[in-house]
């Protein structure tokens, strides 16, 4: 079956360094690849997207590029700042039989400090 | 602009009592979905509903029963809460027409069984 695996947490940052939050996927077939992001209290929103081989998905400084060869989807950002606290989740979609069911990561919590 | 709306937000029950958890979509999505959300294991499927009228069982369904109602509204009932059921639970909805159509979430609900 499909299966999603993210970089374990918590992972604390001062503000302005650089993030790279790791994610790799196992599927067969062709996912679409998400990143979404859980703000306290809230629930999930989408951060970005691809849906095929070499797309990058972007939104608000964050990265994403999908890699077939290597299976992988890293989030990156190049200056973090203190609103990106929250916690990160990476999923694929399985388009089988016209359902976008989704697989998640186990999520990684990210602290930026001042 | 409500997106997806889950009442109530907080909920405490006692074992063997029954509760139902209320969704509702504005966004005209023909496709909703029930999550629970426990610590370092993300967000696992527990009923889906591709369409109107039809209903199919995700990844952890027993304890759990769901009831498409129309279009717009998704429930999903716990018959006898046991405290394995104390978790954070998402609807979510989506579009599927189209390739990487993303899921959007309501705010969830927090549910403890004592």
């Amino acid at each position: 079956g499909n299966s999603v695996t993210q970089m374990e947490g918590p992972v604390t940052l001062s503000e302005e360094a650089f993030l790279t939050i790791n994610c790799t996927y196992t599927a067969t077939g062709y996912p679409s690849l998400f990143w979404y992001v859980q703000y306290p209290g809230e629930g999930l929103q989408l951060l970005l997207k691809a849906t095929k081989a070499d797309d990058k998905g972007s939104n608000k400084g964050f990265e994403a590029t999908y890699r077939k060869e290597t299976t992988s989807f890293h989030l990156e950002k190049g200056s973090v700042q203190v609103s990106d606290s929250a916690v990160y989740f990476c999923a694929l979609s399985d388009q089988a039989f016209g359902n976008e069911k989704l697989t998640f990561g186990t999520g990684t919590r990210l602290t930026i400090i001042p | 602009n409500a997106g997806v709306t889950q009442t109530p937000k907080f909920q405490v029950l006692k074992t063997g009592q029954s509760m139902t958890l209320q969704c509702a979509q504005d966004m005209n999505h023909n496709s909703m979905y029930w999550y629970r959300q426990d610590p370092g294991m993300g967000l696992r499927l527990i009923y889906y509903s591709a369409s109107e009228g039809t209903t199919d069982k995700g990844e952890v369904p027993n304890g759990y029963n769901v009831s498409r109602l129309n279009k717009r509204e998704f429930s999903l009932r716990l018959e006898s809460a046991a405290p394995s059921q104390t978790s954070v639970y998402f609807c979510a909805s989506s579009n599927v027409r189209g390739q990487g159509q993303p899921q959007h979430f309501g705010d969830g609900t927090r549910l403890s069984i004592l």
